[in-house]
């Protein structure tokens, strides 16, 4: 019953370095987000897929990538840490279409933090 | 576009108060709305959503929400605060579809509650 399980919780990188988040559910849902979340600024969209096979960038795409492994499994990869992508990261889930309305669900999120 | 905006990014209420914190949309369909409550150092847990069936929302612990669509509102209350309820509170609208579910956060709501 772990629903949307993050990978690591904690982070701290030197600027340059890459590294990878890692996101997987056991919901079925079809939809998977990667959002940051900064202080005063709530949540930001960097990518999202809808399904498995696509992604789409969100609000703050900018020096992060994405993968769509599998149904259960979307990543978000860091090529060259900044400071600026000093963050919590947080995956989510959502079923997609019919029912609509349905909400997302989050995972515990990624505390990064880069010198 | 979709958007929310809470007003307050603070507010503090004495334990037993009622607990009021504001969320307007913007929407150009009928939106889907949710409140989703963030305790420290977790990701974000589901309240309460609305779906177009009843405009009083109920949710988890406590609290209710009511849909106004005449104030684009969708506030968030509860009628005696407890101190297990301090935490972050985000308000969100979807627009749900077969493309995709996108999901529009406010900036959050941090509630204190005062002993």
């Amino acid at each position: 019953n772990a629903g949307v399980t993050q990978t690591p919780k904690f982070q701290v990188l030197k600027t340059g370095q890459s590294m990878t988040l890692q996101c997987a559910q056991d919901m079925n849902h079809n939809s998977m987000y990667w959002y940051r979340q900064d202080p005063g600024m709530g949540l930001r969209l960097i990518y999202y897929s809808a399904s498995e096979g696509t992604t789409d960038k969100g609000e703050v795409p900018n020096g992060y990538n994405v993968s769509r492994l599998n149904k259960r499994e979307f990543s978000l990869r860091l090529e060259s840490a900044a400071p600026s992508q000093t963050s919590v990261y947080f995956c989510a889930t959502a079923v997609m279409g019919v029912p609509v309305g349905q909400p997302q669900h989050f995972g515990d999120g990624t505390r990064l933090s880069i010198l | 576009a979709q958007s929310v905006t809470q007003l307050g990014s603070h507010v503090s209420v004495s334990e037993g108060a009622l607990v009021l914190l504001r969320c307007n949309y913007s929407s150009s369909v009928p939106p889907y709305l949710f409140w989703y409550v963030q305790y420290p150092n977790q990701g974000l847990q589901l309240l309460l959503k609305y779906t177009s069936a009843a405009t009083l929302v109920k949710g988890i612990n406590g609290f209710e929400a009511e849909f106004k669509k005449s104030e684009t509102s969708f506030h968030l209350t509860k009628p005696s605060a407890h101190m297990s309820d301090a935490a972050e509170y985000f308000c969100a609208v979807s627009d749900s579809g077969n493309t995709g579910n996108q999901f529009y956060f406010g900036t959050g709501t941090s509630l204190t509650v005062i002993p």
